[in-house]
């Protein structure tokens, strides 16, 4: 069971640059989360998903776009890359119904140059 | 939106000590878990308990939700150990952080 899994996991981009973090779990979770972590911090809600074709922004979801086609699948679009979206990125599922512990991904670290 | 509050923001033990990290928050809350962040990077699930004890191994929590604030244990504390422990809470459906704990167990 992989759990939630997280690609890629290293990325260098140029401002103005665009890409996607891929985010996919096996658990048949409704609920999927975006969050991100700068240094020194706790981490912050940038997106999350309550179930397929629903999303909702949280705390800080400027310059970033998401989309839930699938119960499996999360992706976090970045479309114009700039250097205050350098972070760690995590993905994170739950499943409301049943038991709502999170689970998070590995992270994706991104740096922007 | 709730606010979480962890403290000490720093600690440091040497091998074998016990410590206690607490959490308090703002609001009423359905979800409240602890989290170990290791020095890779990576978030291990320590323990969900929005309220009530729960023991695993050398590490227990104690979640007083009417009281808002969660104690996490750590007892004859290892090496491995080290790293950032971070409590969310959730009111509702999305977990808020707090900025963590940091330890370090030196040997």
């Amino acid at each position: 069971n992989a759990g939630v899994t997280q690609t890629p996991k290293f990325r260098i981009l140029k401002i103005g640059q665009s890409m996607t973090l891929q985010c996919t779990q096996d658990m048949n979770h409704n609920y999927m989360y975006w969050y991100r972590q700068d240094p020194g911090m706790g981490l912050k809600l940038i997106y999350y998903s309550v179930g397929a074709g629903i999303t909702d922004k949280g705390e800080v979801p400027n310059g970033y776009n998401v989309s839930r086609s699938t119960t499996e699948d999360f992706p976090l679009r970045l479309e114009l890359a700039a250097p205050s979206q350098t972070s760690v990125y995590f993905c994170a599922s739950s499943n409301r119904q049943a038991n709502t512990e999170a689970f998070f991904g590995q992270g994706t670290r991104l740096t922007v140059v | 939106g709730i606010q979480v509050e962890q403290s000490p923001p720093d600690l440091i033990l040497q091998e074998g000590a016990n410590s206690t990290l607490r959490c308090n928050f703002s609001d009423s809350v359905n979800n409240l878990q602890w989290f170990h962040q290791n020095p890779w990077g990576q978030l291990i699930n320590l323990f969900y308990i929005p309220s009530g004890t729960k023991q695993n191994g050398r590490l227990s929590a104690t979640t007083v939700a009417t009281e808002r604030y969660s104690l996490l244990y750590i007892s004859s504390s290892q090496t491995t150990d080290s790293g950032v422990y971070f409590c969310a809470v959730a009111p509702e459906s999305t977990l808020t952080f707090g900025k963590g704990t940091m330890l370090l167990v030196s040997p």
